[in-house]
């Protein structure tokens, strides 16, 4: 059974750019959610999908959006890049929303904005 | 709010056994997860606890006090490979959402 998988795994982007980024969850999960993280913040919950509509979101401004197809792909956009985006940005996938279920995580795309 | 506490580092040495306490207090409870990460990985999902007490996998285990706002993982015989950083998450009353702690750093020394 495959895992989370997420694309690309390195990206590096100038300040102003916008980004997208994959995540494709484990066959059957249908919620997925996404996390930043970096060394000074640890992981930062951004948002969750489930049944491709958004159902929770973290405090972060609104450059950071995301979307979940049919089949519970789900893509991450930043808009605007800074500096400060620059970081490690996960995705966990997880069985159902209803009890929550075990979430496991993706390899990560690991962001860098110069 | 929410919050969840562990110890930053801990060190210990081959073969020993090692624990490692969170502390959280969150708005609701819906599990308590534990997750390993090497240096520039993906957190690796290690356990889960919903009702109180001891859950055992092999050389590691994770007890949780629901009462006490309490859980700890426990490694033993433990090896080189280690050496990582141990994630403690709460599920809270929103489930599709994990609170993380910052993280303790486990070196393992020979």
């Amino acid at each position: 059974k495959a895992g989370v998988t997420q694309t690309p795994r390195y990206l590096i982007k100038t300040r102003g750019q916008q980004v997208t980024l994959s995540c494709s969850p484990i066959s059957g999960h249908r919620s997925v959610s996404w996390y930043q993280q970096t060394p000074g913040q640890g992981l930062q919950f951004l948002f969750e999908y489930f049944s491709e509509t958004q159902r929770n979101k973290g405090n972060f401004p609104g450059r950071f959006s995301g979307r979940q197809f049919s089949n519970s792909r789900s893509e991450m956009n930043v808009s605007t890049l800074e500096l400060g985006d620059s970081a490690l940005y996960l995705c966990a996938s997880s069985l159902s929303s209803e009890d929550g279920g075990i979430a496991f995580f993706g390899q990560g795309t690991r962001l860098t904005v110069v | 709010g929410q919050n969840i506490d562990q110890p930053t580092e801990m060190t210990a040495t081959e073969g020993a056994i090692v624990q490692i306490n969170c502390t959280y207090q969150t708005s609701g409870f819906n599990g308590l997860f534990w997750y390993q990460q090497h240096a520039g990985e993906a957190p690796t999902f290690l356990s889960y606890n919903v009702l109180d007490g001891l859950e055992e996998k092999g050389r590691f285990s994770s007890f949780l006090s629901r009462s006490k706002g309490y859980s700890y993982l426990l490694l033993k015989e433990l090896q080189m490979k280690d050496s990582a950083s141990y994630l403690c998450a709460v599920r809270g009353s929103t489930l599709g959402r994990l609170y993380f702690g910052r993280g303790t750093q486990l070196t393992v020394w020979p």
